[in-house]
This record gives structure tokens, sequence and C-alpha cells, in this order.
């Protein structure tokens, strides 16, 4: 079946910091990937995603490239700031489905 | 739009007690989905919907029942409440667009206590 495995949290980071979460997936054929960010007390929001191999997703400072070949989806921002403080959840679709797999959430803090 | 409303947003039961968690949405999409969030765990799909009238398992639907008699209403019973299920529930809802990445919208979620 399919899995998402992401790296296990909580991250401390200061601001402006580079951030890099990674994420890689087990699926058979050509599965759709997302990150989801989740900020306190809030629910799940889409924050990129990306339907093909070597698509980029982007959104807000962040991106995540679909990598087919090393079967990974790292989420990455040059400079963070204190209010991307947030759990982010990798999930996948199978192709062709519409129900989604998540990752078990990676916790992000920023700190001034 | 409202989006993804769910009802209510925090809830205490005792172990044995019944409930109903209601998730509604105004974007006219066909899936919806139920949830549960626990720590360490991500989230886990309890039950899901394709379309009005019809419901399926999902991975972790024991304990639960759900119910999709309206396209925007999707509700989740516990008929004698547990412990183990205390838990934050979400709903989503999607849409069988074009595109073939199927985005689920969520709602704030219910933050249920079982003592």
């Amino acid at each position: 079946g399919n899995s998402v495995t992401q790296m296990e949290g909580p991250v401390t980071l200061s601001e402006e910091a580079f951030l890099t979460i990674n994420c890689t997936y087990t699926a058979t054929g050509y599965p759709s990937l997302f990150w989801y960010v989740q900020y306190p007390g809030e629910g799940l929001q889409l924050l990129l995603k990306a339907t093909k191999a070597d698509d980029k997703g982007s959104n807000k400072g962040f991106e995540a490239t679909y990598r087919k070949e090393t079967t990974s989806f790292h989420l990455e921002k040059g400079s963070v700031q204190v209010s991307d403080s947030a759990v982010y959840f990798c999930a996948l679709s199978g192709a062709g489905s519409y129900q989604l797999t998540f990752g078990k959430g990676t916790k992000l803090s920023v700190i001034p | 739009n409202a989006g993804v409303t769910q009802t209510p947003k925090f809830r205490v039961l005792k172990t044995g007690q019944s409930m109903t968690l209601l998730c509604a949405q105004d974007m006219n999409h066909e899936y919806m989905y139920w949830y549960r969030q626990d720590p360490g765990m991500g989230l886990r799909l309890i039950h899901y919907s394709v379309g009005e009238g019809t419901t399926a398992k999902g991975e972790v639907p024991d304990g639960y029942n759900v119910s999709r008699l309206k396209k925007q209403n999707f509700l989740l019973g516990l008929e004698s409440a547990a412990p183990s299920q205390t838990s934050v529930y979400f709903c989503a809802s999607s849409y069988p667009g074009t595109s073939p990445a199927y985005e689920q919208y969520f709602g704030p979620g219910t933050r249920l206590t079982v003592t």
C-alpha cells in the first residue's frame, strides 16, 4: 500500500534560517504529492502540490520538487519567519485515487 | 463561502455516551471524509463518502458510524464512546475535478475528550 515517511520533529529554527523537511513516499504508479500546513488550533490547509515527476510546487516562499527517482518531495524555504511556526504534513494520493495518505507531521517552531 | 464547518468545536463525553459530529460544506463537493488526529500518528481516515447516500470504511472505522443524507452534510456518530476515542476529529471535502490531484479542504476540527 501507499505510505509517507517524513522527518520527525520537532524542528526549532531561528528566524531567517533555511528550512528543509524531508519526505519520502512509497506508492505504485504516479501519485500526486502534497504539503499541508496546520497552524495552532486550526485545520489543515493545502500549502503546495505537484502532480508529476519533476514538477515543482511553490507557495508563500515554500518549494518542493517531485523526485520520482528518489521517491521524495522535500519541503524547503530559504528564510523562515516566526509566522511559519506550524505542523507540516506530507501527503500523497495514488494515481486515480481521491484518498490521501499522510505522514505523521513535523512540528516547526521559529524563534526570533 | 464558509468552506467546511464542523459542529461542535469541543465536547466532553463520559464513557458509554453517544454523540454526533456534524460536518457541512458549501462548495458542492462530491467527496467527504472524516479523520482523527492523534499525537505522533498523523491523520487517519475513519470513513468517507463519494456521494449522497454512499459511505465507506477507511483505515480506523471501528466504533464509528456515518451518514450522508444530504450532499452538503456528513455526520459522524459515536454510539458508545470510549476513552480511546479521545482525539481531534477533522472533516474534509474534495471534488472530482479535471486535475489528477484531489485537493482536500479541511474544517477547523472538533476536540473530543472521553472520560
